[in-house]
């Protein structure tokens, strides 16, 4: 079945730094992937829509400078929190569909805390 | 409604007994429903695609039913066991224009005591 890894799962920052998050499709060419953040005890939000080659689409009230979105190939997306703050502290997750229709294939997510 | 909700938030099931769900969702364009299951420490995982009024899917003790036209859909867990602990989630496409753009419930979230 499809796969998509994340990377890291876990990661503790110091305020100000910037942190990378990975998500690749392994098995499977993704020209879209999805980030999704969840506070506790709530719903996936969509953060943002990574299209492979073009500018990441945001939802409204996610700031693209601060999340920042790459999606240089058909396998890869990037998540770049920029100057983090504890604010930022969260669970990112991101996830792919290999086609329209198609059930999404999620990472495992990445809990970040910012100290 | 405007937002995909589901109730409970949590249920406690003795292994053994039977239990079901729901997921509302907005009926008006709709497109499809999907449920998830999200175990501990592990990706959520896709139970099923439903798109049609009436449908019902089912995998293995596992059933969804959907009914477009007043927006739910019930998720049943037949015979529960511990491995069912999980968190399911349901989501619905925001839009046609973008497959992929999902809004999910916030869960419920399964405990199966044996």
């Amino acid at each position: 079945g499809a796969v998509v890894s994340q990377h890291p799962s876990r990661v503790i920052c110091k305020s100000g730094t910037s942190v990378k998050i990975e998500c690749r499709s392994l098995d499977f060419q993704a020209t879209t992937m999805f980030w999704y953040r969840q506070f506790p005890k709530q719903s996936l939000m969509l953060m943002a829509t990574s299209n492979e080659g073009s500018k990441a689409t945001y939802e409204q009230g996610v700031e693209k400078d601060k999340f920042l979105i790459n999606h240089a190939s058909l396998t890869l997306s990037t998540l770049t929190v920029t100057s983090a703050h504890p604010e930022d502290s969260s669970f990112y997750i991101c996830s792919a569909t290999e086609q329209n229709n198609s059930p999404l294939h999620f990472g495992n997510g990445t809990r970040l805390t910012v100290t | 409604i405007l937002n995909v909700e589901q109730s409970p938030q949590s249920l406690h099931v003795q292994e053994g007994d039977s239990t079901n769900f729901t997921c509302s969702f907005p009926s008006s364009n709709f497109y499809a429903l999907h449920w998830y299951r999200w175990e501990t420490a592990k990706s959520p995982e896709a139970l099923f695609v439903m798109t049609l009024n009436g449908d019902e899917k089912k995998k293995g003790r596992i059933s969804a039913t959907l009914n477009t036209k007043e927006g739910y859909s019930y998720l049943y867990i037949k015979g529960s066991q511990p491995e069912d602990s999980a968190t399911y989630l349901c989501a619905s496409p925001t839009t046609t224009d973008s497959w992929g753009k999902f809004q999910f419930g916030a869960g419920t979230q399964v405990v199966v005591t044996p």
